[in-house]
């Protein structure tokens, strides 16, 4: 059964630091892009971040670079996100999210429950 | 960036309704339009990938379609768990976007 399970979230004060992680398993991890995805308390989706299948390639969306930085170990089959910098805007449920690349189409087909980060003084 | 734009914000229905919700793209973004639901406190569940494919094992009732920028989910009978948010969400550039979402309510 596939499983994502996030950690690391929770309170931290206005320009502090934390990392998330995502342990993955029931799938080939290293043969998937994976993603972080977050939801502002009673807000939308945002996509946040993405990492490429040997994490070879990045991206960020524009509010988080230069803060953010993702990475992945394949070997113990996990996703992280160091969030430096942070800010109050950055309060939100941290979704960690698999592409399924099937037919060039890119679409997110398993999300984990998401772990909250609380930004606040 | 691509915006994407959902319409309505939020639609009251009753069940067995059929509802269409609406998803317009800033530019032509292809089948590159996927659709997921949001029950409240869960996180997001894949309905419809590339416009118009059906997610193994969701429901038949829920189909997707599209013409030039403007992307449509349908719900044909509507059933007490579709009672949620729907997202859009293009993938046609590697900075994906959500649009904002459509709060589908009992009335």
């Amino acid at each position: 059964e596939m499983q994502l399970l996030e950690s690391g979230g929770g309170l931290v004060q206005p320009g502090g630091s934390l990392r998330l992680s995502c342990a993955a398993s029931g799938f080939t991890f290293n043969n998937y892009a994976m993603n972080w995805v977050r939801q502002a308390p009673g807000k939308g989706l945002e996509w946040v971040s993405s990492s490429s299948a040997n994490g070879g390639t990045t991206y960020y969306t524009d509010s988080v670079k230069g803060r953010f930085t993702i990475s992945r170990d394949n070997r113990n089959n996990t996703l992280y996100l160091q969030m430096n910098s942070l800010r109050v805007e950055d309060t939100a449920l941290y979704y960690c999210v698999k592409r399924e690349p099937s037919g060039g189409w890119y679409y997110f087909d398993f999300w984990g429950q998401g772990t909250l980060v609380t930004v606040s003084s | 960036d691509i915006q994407l734009t959902q319409s309505p914000a939020s639609l009251s229905a009753s069940l067995g309704d059929r509802v269409t919700l609406t998803c317009r793209a800033s530019q032509s973004i292809s089948r590159y339009l996927h659709w997921y639901q949001q029950r409240p406190g869960k996180a997001p569940k894949l309905l419809i990938f590339a416009a118009s494919s059906l997610q193994s094992g969701v429901p038949s009732r829920f189909s997707g379609s599209y013409s030039g920028t403007d992307f449509t989910l349908t719900i044909s009978s509507l059933q007490h768990e579709d009672f949620a948010t729907y997202y859009c969400q293009q993938s046609y550039n590697t900075f994906y976007t959500f649009g904002q979402g459509t709060k589908l309510e009992i009335k």
